[in-house]
């Protein structure tokens, strides 16, 4: 199967920094990729959609400012949670379609986001 | 009522049981139904995939779609404790890719 590589799998910040997720298509080009969050025992939550060379579409109640979405080529998609709290803290996962396929998705390993 | 409803168990079954988990849905324009297998902090694999109603066979796995009923299913023959993990059923409408999970059932099978 496709892997979506998703980097780094655990991080740990002190509250009002930033932090950067890296999603990869490794072995196809994805046009679009998707960012979850999940919290423990529960679903996953779509955050955002964001679909190479334009800006993304956010979820109802997903802040913009908040949530830094970035996909500039049809390989990587990054997510950066800006001065993060506490609450931030969750499990984020990024999945990527890839080009021509209908609605088949890999998902990334996860990252599990911490903040202190 | 959420679009995709899924119990959440959580499922207990001997090893070598047969296991079916549901989800029923009420959006009738999905038409792409997918189960991902997730292990604990770890990121869904993709499991089983079909497009409209039918059944798709893969080893082990069985899934099924019922769209008269908005009915799906997913059977594990000879669970193994290795099969232990949340399930998760998602579906879509399709064009754009997105899609609408379920909650996910919890199975645990057990020596």
């Amino acid at each position: 199967g496709a892997v979506v590589s998703q980097h780094p799998s655990r991080v740990i910040c002190k509250s009002g920094t930033s932090v950067k997720i890296e999603c990869r298509s490794l072995d196809f080009q994805a046009t679009t990729m998707f960012w979850y969050r999940q919290f423990p025992k529960q679903s996953l939550m779509l955050m955002a959609t964001s679909n190479e060379g334009s800006k993304a579409t956010y979820e109802q109640g997903v802040e913009k400012d908040k949530f830094l979405i970035n996909h500039a080529s049809l390989t990587l998609s990054t997510l950066t949670v800006t001065s993060a709290h506490p609450e931030d803290s969750s499990f984020y996962i990024c999945s990527a379609g890839r080009q021509g396929t209908n609605e088949k998705l890999f998902f990334g390993s996860g990252t599990q986001l911490s903040v202190l | 009522q959420k679009e995709v409803e899924q119990d959440p168990g959580p499922l207990s079954v001997p090893e070598g049981a047969i296991v079916s988990l549901n989800c029923t849905y009420s959006n009738s324009a999905f038409q792409y139904f997918m189960w991902y297998r997730q292990y604990s902090r770890k990121g869904p694999e993709l499991l089983m995939y079909t497009y409209s109603s039918g059944n798709k066979e893969d080893g082990r796995f069985t899934a099924q779609v019922d769209k008269s009923s908005k009915y799906i299913s997913l059977f594990i023959r000879d669970s193994q404790p290795s099969d232990s993990a949340t399930y998760l059923c998602a579906m879509s409408g399709g064009g754009g890719n997105k899609l609408t999970f379920g909650t996910g059932t919890q199975l645990k099978v057990e020596l």
